[in-house]
């Protein structure tokens, strides 16, 4: 099946500092989202980006679906983002489960 | 509903008993999928709904674990039996479904997550 890795799996920041977390697949997707894990364990969606770059804010998202990778990018980041940060992707048409990589634990501290 | 609601948010239960979770997706949400997460790993699939019938069944790791979703909207997660082995979080979520037609000419959306149910089976 479909590998999904991510990576740093960790990393440590202090606040006000900029992140790029990695997601790379193995195989084609047709769809890709990023999500982020809170320490009360729930799971907030950020990004839908089967491809192209997108905007909310600090958070910003490029997939490049011919090079199976996705970016997350975190900019001035604050002790609220701290958490796991997941991508998710699904391989298309009828298919439509979400296989989760393996996460990057982001922890900033003030 | 605002958001996917999961009852209850905690369960512990003895092994070899019988548990029942809950998910109530949001509202006008054709597609309903359930997960699970051990500590310290992503969640993996175990069912998904379209409407009342499970389009993909493939993750449900064995015969003990089942789920329903009979009008289309509220879904139940089944255990008979638990082992230890099932302690976890028990994840469901939920979106609309994209394009007309019947599988496999549609897809799905956004998948918005509940917040779980821990599962815990001394």
């Amino acid at each position: 099946g479909i590998q999904v890795e991510q990576s740093p799996p960790d990393l440590i920041l202090q606040e006000g500092a900029n992140s790029t977390l990695r997601c790379n697949f193995s195989d084609s997707v047709n769809n890709l989202q990023w999500f982020h894990q809170n320490p009360w364990g729930q799971l907030i969606n950020l990004f839908y980006i089967p491809s192209g770059t997108k905007q909310n804010g600090r958070l910003s998202a490029t997939t490049v679906a011919t090079e199976r990778y996705s970016l997350l990018y975190i900019s001035s980041s604050q002790t609220t983002d701290s958490g796991v940060y997941f991508c998710a992707v699904e391989r298309g048409w009828g298919t439509d489960k979400l296989i989760f990589g393996t996460g990057t634990r982001l922890q900033v501290f003030p | 509903g605002a958001g996917v609601s999961q009852t209850p948010s905690n369960k512990v239960t003895e092994k070899g008993k019988y548990v029942e979770l809950r998910c109530d997706p949001i509202s006008g949400h054709t597609a309903l999928y359930w997960y699970r997460q051990s500590l310290g790993q992503g969640p993996e699939f175990l069912i998904y709904f379209q409407g009342t019938g499970a389009a993909d069944d493939s993750g449900l790791p064995n015969d003990r674990f089942f789920a329903v979703r009979p009008e289309g909207s509220v879904s139940t997660l089944k255990i008979q039996r638990t082992e230890r082995g099932d302690s976890a979080v028990y994840l469901c979520a939920s979106s609309t479904t994209l394009a007309g037609g019947h599988s496999p000419t549609y897809s799905t959306d956004t998948q918005y997550f509940g917040p779980g149910t821990r599962l815990t089976v001394l």
